[in-house]
């Protein structure tokens, strides 16, 4: 089946030290993001690749940042995790060449924990 | 900016009572809605959408939901609540955004107990 997938389920970290969530996809979809998603709180858009093209929400702090090596995979990093970067973090994908509004698919996500 | 409102943080109804989990937005134009729903520790399942036509939309696990233009709102509805429908409930409106692809927010959600 077609799908999102995103490793690890569960990621530890400790304050400070950079942390890489993986996202990957076999929809062959040309759009993928990453949401943040902290306890009891809605998903926040963070930033979304359009093709190789990256867009930033405007208030996403510079200690995240994403990479894009290919259309299947993007990675989620962090350069120095705070306590308050504790969320889960969910990666969801989209086809989209214009035109017509088009659904995202979203992959289980990954609970990251900042001790 | 579009926005999305759901005014019920909490909802518990018995197994088999009918269901209405209530959403309203903000949005200067037609908007695309969405009813996602997630379990604890899980991601986003998207339950059903409303892009344009008939304004009452089906989707899956028998839930259904309608648009109203008039009053700002896509209700999302069940007849029978199961127990297995205990998760957490978010509405969201989608956008398009700057560069391509699009953009969703969410409302802040509504989680649903079940009493059996």
């Amino acid at each position: 089946d077609a799908m999102v997938i995103q490793n690890p389920r569960y990621q530890v970290t400790q304050f400070g030290k950079p942390v890489t969530l993986s996202c990957s996809q076999t929809l062959n979809h040309n759009v993928m993001y990453w949401y943040q998603q902290k306890s009891s709180q809605a998903p926040k858009l963070l930033f979304h690749y359009y093709d190789k093209d990256f867009n930033n929400e405007a208030d996403t702090p510079d200690n995240f940042q994403s990479r894009r090596p290919n259309t299947s995979f993007c990675f989620l990093d962090i350069r120095s995790p705070g306590l308050g970067d504790a969320a889960m973090y969910l990666c969801a994908t989209s086809r989209d060449h214009g035109g017509h509004y088009n659904e995202q698919f979203f992959g289980p996500g990954t609970r990251l924990t900042v001790l | 900016a579009q926005s999305v409102t759901q005014p019920d943080i909490h909802i518990t109804v018995s197994e088999g009572a009918s269901l209405e989990l209530r959403c309203n937005y903000s949005y200067g134009a037609t908007p695309y809605l969405f009813w996602y729903v997630q379990s604890p520790g899980q991601g986003l399942q998207l339950l059903l959408k409303y892009f344009s036509g008939d304004t009452l939309v089906q989707g899956i696990k028998g839930f259904e939901a309608e648009f109203k233009r008039s009053q700002s709102s896509f209700n999302l509805r069940k007849p029978s609540v199961h127990w297995s429908d205990a998760a957490e409930y978010f509405c969201a409106v989608g956008d398009r955004v700057t560069g391509g692809g699009n953009k969703l927010t969410f409302g802040t959600g509504t989680q649903l107990k079940v009493e059996l």
